[in-house]
C-alpha cells in the first residue's frame, strides 16, 4: 500500500493567516483526497485533489477557502486560508486505488494528519 | 453508500476478544462492509473488509451474518494498542469516495 508523508504534522496559527499542507506519497496514485476530523468529529471529505485540473469541492466548501494543488501524481497542498479557530482540526490526506491490494479492495490510505490550532 | 450504526464506546480486558457491532441493514447487494480504526492522533488505518463470507486476516476476523445486515469485527487478542476508534463502512468497491459516511465509530478501551 502507498505510503503518505504529510506535513507540518501540528502547527498553531494565529487568526487570519493562511497555512499550506503538504501530501507526499511514495508512489503515483490516481485518486487524492483531503480530509477535515474536528475535535470530537468524524471524517468530513474536503475535496477530491484531481491533477491537472480543479479540485473538486463538497458541499459546504470552496476553493477560495481551501485552494488545493495537484502538480503531479505523488503530489498535493491544501492550504487553510484566512483561519479562524473554527478552523482548528486535524486535516487528513488520502489516497485509494481501487484494486490496489491484492484482495482487489478499494482501501483508503491515509497519512498521519496535520493537527491545525487557530488562535 | 449505505449508512451504518455502531456502539459509542466499548471496553476489552488485555487478551481478551473484542466483538464490535455494526448494523447496516440498508445495504445493497454489491456493498462491500469495510472496517477502520484510527488510533489517537493518527490517520485511519484499513482492517478488513468482506462482501458475504466471514473473512480473517492478520489483524481481526470480519463476521457477517447471512442478512448482510450486520456485522462483526473480532479482534481474538486485544492488546493495549488496539485502544482506537473503530470505523465499520459500507461502499461499493469501485464506488466514489465523495459518498462515504464516516460515522463516530465505536471508541474501544482495552483496558490491562
Amino acid at each position: 500500500s502507498a505510503v503518505i508523508s504529510q506535513k507540518p504534522s501540528r502547527d498553531i496559527c494565529q487568526r487570519g493567516t493562511s497555512l499550506t499542507i503538504q501530501c507526499q506519497v511514495d508512489s503515483q496514485v490516481t485518486m487524492m483526497f483531503w480530509y477535515r476530523q474536528q475535535p470530537g468529529q468524524s471524517l468530513t471529505l474536503i475535496a477530491t485533489a484531481n491533477q491537472g485540473s480543479e479540485a473538486t469541492y463538497e458541499s459546504g466548501f470552496v476553493i477560495d477557502k481551501f485552494p488545493i494543488s495537484r502538480p503531479n501524481l505523488t503530489f498535493s497542498t491544501l492550504t487553510v486560508s484566512n483561519m479562524s479557530p473554527e478552523d482548528s482540526s486535524i486535516y487528513l490526506c488520502s489516497v485509494s486505488v481501487v484494486g490496489g491490494s491484492s484482495s482487489g479492495a478499494n482501501v483508503l490510505t491515509f497519512g498521519a494528519g496535520s493537527r491545525l490550532t487557530v488562535l | 453508500d449505505a449508512k451504518t450504526t455502531q456502539p459509542p464506546s466499548m471496553d476489552c480486558a488485555e487478551g481478551r476478544a473484542a466483538n464490535l457491532p455494526c448494523n447496516h441493514s440498508t445495504i445493497s447487494g454489491n456493498e462491500y462492509v469495510y472496517w477502520y480504526r484510527q488510533i489517537h492522533s493518527q490517520g485511519p488505518q484499513y482492517i478488513i473488509h468482506g462482501l458475504k463470507n466471514n473473512e480473517t486476516n492478520e489483524m481481526a476476523s470480519l463476521i457477517i451474518t447471512e442478512d448482510r445486515k450486520s456485522s462483526t469485527l473480532i479482534l481474538p487478542h486485544a492488546t493495549l494498542r488496539d485502544t482506537a476508534v473503530y470505523y465499520c463502512i459500507v461502499r461499493f468497491n469501485a464506488g466514489n469516495n465523495r459518498k462515504l459516511i464516516w460515522g463516530l465509530g465505536t471508541s474501544l478501551a482495552v483496558n490491562p
